[in-house]
């Protein structure tokens, strides 16, 4: 089965670090974009950026560049998203995705992983 | 950025009816646009790619259309299953933005 499975819920201080990941299954991972997708309790979808885990080319939305880390590590099929400093307003729910169609940014997420929440809180 | 904007915010309709969600770029993205309907506690789902393309496995009560700067999702007749938020995203440039989404309640 093809699927992409986050890491679970994390509840983290405000200054603390944090990498929250994102496992590929079912297929070729280093030929897919993995896109990180932010979600602020009862708000919209926000694109962060994207990753291609073949040779790690990564774009960002000028909005979290900076702000936020994309890695990836095409051994473990695993993609990342890292902060180094948390801050209250990071508290939300991250999602992966992936394009339809392999090696093409330019492309819609068919498939998403379940989402990883974040609270950020003292 | 292209910001993307959909019109309504809310839409109350009934099992039944024919609705159509409207979203407007700020500059041509060609034909790069999705629809994706997301449900309370859920992860965000493909209906439409390439403006009008269905993605497999999804009703065809659903269809979209247009180019450009504007386009459009319609669900020709709501089923209860259909009460959900929609997503619009253009995928022309980045950062590939979304719109705000509509929330069709029940009626």
């Amino acid at each position: 089965e093809v699927q992409l499975v986050q890491s679970g819920a994390e509840v983290k201080k405000p200054g603390e670090s944090l990498k929250i990941s994102c496992k590929g299954s079912g297929y070729s991972f280093s030929t897919y974009w993995i896109g990180w997708v932010r979600q602020m309790p009862g708000k919209g979808l926000e694109w962060m950026g994207i990753i291609y885990p073949g040779d790690s080319d990564t774009r960002y939305s000028p909005s979290f560049q900076g702000q936020v880390t994309i890695s990836a590590d095409k051994s473990v099929s695993t993609a990342y998203l890292q902060w180094s400093t948390l801050k209250a307003s990071d508290t939300a729910m991250y999602y992966c995705a992936r394009p339809k169609q392999w090696r093409e940014v330019n492309d819609a997420f068919d498939m998403w992983g379940q989402g990883t929440m974040v609270t950020v809180s003292s | 950025d292209i910001q993307m904007t959909q019109s309504p915010s809310t839409l109350s309709a009934s099992v039944g009816d024919r609705v159509t969600i409207t979203c407007r770029a700020s500059q041509s993205i060609r034909s790069w646009l999705a629809w994706y309907q997301q449900k309370p506690g859920k992860a965000p789902k493909l209906l439409i790619y390439k403006a009008s393309s269905l993605e497999s496995g999804v009703p065809s009560r659903f269809s979209g259309s247009g180019s450009g700067t504007e386009f459009t999702l319609t669900i020709s007749s709501l089923q209860p299953d259909d009460f959900a938020t929609y997503y619009c995203q253009q995928y022309n440039s980045d950062p590939r933005t979304f719109g705000q989404g509509t929330k069709v309640e029940i009626k």
